[in-house]
């Protein structure tokens, strides 16, 4: 089972918003509405963001957004703040002898 | 306070063996289903193991189907994690998390460095 497909980095101002994708296959994305996206700090755990596609666990701002288009699905960061400067995974449930796959991770960048 | 804490890193020779244990406080361990996950030096994260809450299901990934295995013991709030004939690319932190609301992670510990190396 292959990682999935994320773009190596991303970067926008303050204020701006900006989205990063998460490519699959029918196997995985586009089969389930398991998609989950997680935040990661220089030297720290990592943070469930966004579950279930597009919802948001308690606490977690709503500037966080997701989607899910086919096999591909997306975080959308709006307001982008400095502290969003960070390590973005996305992830899924797969059908496949590896049955949960990460992203190949997304470095988000705060201009 | 609610949290995960892992124990049991370190420097291990391939194809020696290691445990790594998870103690959870602040919550009801035997309600919740755990997973392993790793993260190699400077890499992404991969997931590797899950028990569910009664420990009657385990599912691996395929890296490490019929090396690792992992168990729990919900007397004791602590979830392991035994690791045999260690190859290189084991090298990793590995955390372990909760499960929520199946398939996602929403308590993670700090993890253990296991580090595979002659």
């Amino acid at each position: 089972q292959s990682a999935l497909t994320q773009p190596a980095s991303v970067s926008g101002s303050p204020g701006q918003s900006i989205t990063i994708s998460c490519t699959g296959t029918s196997s995985d994305v586009g089969g389930y509405n398991y998609v989950s996206w997680y935040q990661q700090h220089p030297g720290k755990a990592p943070k469930l963001m966004i579950y279930d596609v597009s919802n948001r666990p308690s606490g977690v701002s709503n500037r966080f957004s997701g989607s899910k288009s086919g096999n591909t699905a997306s975080l959308t960061i709006s307001g982008l703040q400095a502290e969003d400067e960070a390590d973005y995974y996305c992830s899924s449930y797969a059908s496949s002898s590896t049955p949960y796959v990460f992203g190949t991770g997304t470095k988000v960048t705060v201009l | 306070q609610v949290q995960l804490v892992e124990s049991g890193g370190g420097v291990v020779q391939p194809g020696r063996s290691l445990r790594l244990s998870c103690a959870a406080s602040g919550f009801t361990f035997s309600s919740y289903g755990m997973h392993w996950v790793r993260q190699a030096p400077g890499k992404g994260l991969e997931w590797v193991a899950l028990i569910w809450y009664d420990g009657s299901n385990k599912y691996y990934a395929e890296s490490v189907k019929g090396r690792f295995t992992i168990s729990r013991d919900n007397s004791k709030n602590t979830l392991y994690l035994q690791m045999n004939s260690l190859r290189a690319e084991d090298t990793a932190v590995y955390y372990c998390a909760r499960d929520y609301d199946e398939w996602n992670f929403d308590l993670w510990g700090r993890g253990t460095l296991v580090t595979v190396s002659s």
